[in-house]
């Protein structure tokens, strides 16, 4: 069964560094997203992607976060300057162009400590 | 600003005895709603959805009752298996074309004693 890969499963980095973390979405989809767990709270949206743009953004996705898609198969997530409450674990998805109600198919996560 | 509640962060539940995990929501806008699973290290897996036109969907095991006038859904297991114990999300989306942005709610963690 086709799934969406993540590197690297766990990242620790020292405040103010940058991140970036990885993700291999299924190959025929179009629709990628970036969602991140708190520990103990819910699961959040931070962004969309299609057609090479961001398709919506939440409010937690401020100028510090970016993604790219910078070769037709990884989509990355980069944090500059990491704050301490960046600490979470990080989700990517994707998904088909109809498949609203199918759900995303999600990665198993990056769990990012910031230090 | 919860649109997606689940108000109990957990349920246990003999095997074999049926599961009843609640959600509630806000936002009248959303058009379908979504279940996923979540095990420890894994990310979440989708299990069941249901449009707001319907009001029941069901998939072997699983199904999934929407109440649109109390803005409330469940989702019910039977009959429950120990392999179901992990944590359920409810999830909404308000869809714009094929992206659709999902609000979870936080969770309810579900026990199977065998």
């Amino acid at each position: 069964e086709p799934e969406v890969t993540q590197t690297p499963s766990h990242q620790v980095t020292q405040m103010g560094q940058e991140v970036i973390l990885r993700c291999v979405p299924i190959s025929n989809h179009l629709y990628f997203y970036w969602y991140r767990q708190i520990l103990g709270q819910k699961v959040e949206f931070l962004v969309s992607f299609y057609n090479n743009e961001i398709s919506e953004k939440s409010e937690i996705f401020d100028d510090r976060f970016s993604v790219e898609r910078p070769d037709g198969s990884n989509f990355t997530l980069k944090i500059r300057s990491t704050k301490l409450e960046d600490s979470a674990m990080y989700f990517c998805a994707s998904s088909g162009l109809w498949e609203r109600g199918l759900g995303y198919t999600f990665g198993s996560g990056t769990r990012l400590t910031v230090v | 600003d919860q649109q997606v509640k689940q108000n109990s962060p957990s349920l246990s539940v003999q095997e074999g005895r049926i599961s009843i995990l609640n959600c509630d929501y806000t936002n009248s806008m959303f058009d379908y709603f979504l279940w996923y699973k979540k095990y420890p290290a894994e990310g979440p897996t989708f299990l069941i959805s249901i449009s707001s036109i319907k009001d029941k969907n069901e998939d072997g095991r699983f199904t999934v009752f929407l109440n649109k006038s109390a803005k409330h859904l469940s989702l019910h297991i039977v009959p429950s298996q120990p392999g179901d114990s992990a944590v359920y999300f409810c999830a909404a989306s308000e869809g714009q074309g094929g992206s659709e942005k999902l609000v979870f709610g936080k969770g309810t963690k579900l026990t199977v004693n065998p």
